[in-house]
């Protein structure tokens, strides 16, 4: 079964340089989620979408935005990167038609963004 | 805001023996997720929860929900190496969909 694409899967940035991240999901999936997971830590909440329109809005810095596009394929633009940022950026997507049995997040694999 | 909360954070065991996994919330939620999740890899969707006394079953892996007390359990029973992973509650908040996540358990299965 075809997953959550990500790319890239890895990054490697300089401090106050930007960074895109893109993120394909499941066909027919309609909604996509943005979480942040630092080293150790359990994954945040970022960011989603529903049918091109933002959703919900988590702890995003101002420094990063993102958007969905016609084809429901998403991009998260980060600006001014700091160290802080470094991070696996997971993608998820969600078919918002599922019945509640099956209703779940898939996860794709992630980006790992190094800051230096 | 919603606070999930799992214990323990670490748990050692050994082949063959059987233990839980424990998530607490702080409000009402209509899904409970449990996810799997191996070192630097993805989230692996386990099961979801939706109603009190929902009971899921996936090899030695057993998850139920107790709404009223917003807990839920994770059992493993006669545990395996392949087993060891850090395994995640998620909880989704009856206004929206987004998850918030506990802090994982890391477990590790030795022979």
């Amino acid at each position: 079964a075809a997953g959550v694409i990500q790319s890239p899967r890895h990054l490697i940035k300089e401090k106050r340089e930007t960074a895109t991240l893109k993120c394909y999901p499941i066909p027919r999936h309609d909604t996509v989620y943005w979480y942040q997971q630092g080293p150790g830590q359990d994954p945040q909440f970022l960011i989603s979408f529903y049918e091109k329109m933002q959703s919900d809005k988590g702890s995003i810095p101002d420094r990063f935005s993102a958007q969905q596009f016609s084809d429901y394929h998403s991009e998260l633009n980060m600006s001014s990167l700091e160290l802080g940022d470094s991070a696996l950026y997971f993608c998820a997507s969600r078919g918002g038609k599922a019945p509640p049995s099956t209703d779940t997040q898939y996860f794709g694999p992630g980006t790992r963004l190094t800051v230096l | 805001e919603l606070k999930v909360e799992q214990n323990p954070l670490f748990l050692s065991m050994q082949e063959g023996k059987n233990y839980t996994i424990y998530c607490n919330y702080s409000t009402t939620s209509d899904r409970l997720y449990w996810y799997r999740q191996d070192p630097g890899k993805s989230l692996e969707s386990l099961f979801v929860l939706l109603s009190n006394g929902a009971v899921k079953q996936e090899g030695r892996l057993m998850a139920s929900l107790d709404t009223k007390a917003r807990l839920s359990t994770l059992h493993i029973t006669a545990a395996v190496h392949d087993l060891s992973a850090t395994y995640f509650c998620a909880v989704r908040e009856t206004s929206g969909s987004r998850l918030t996540f506990g802090e994982g358990t890391q477990l590790t299965v030795n022979p």
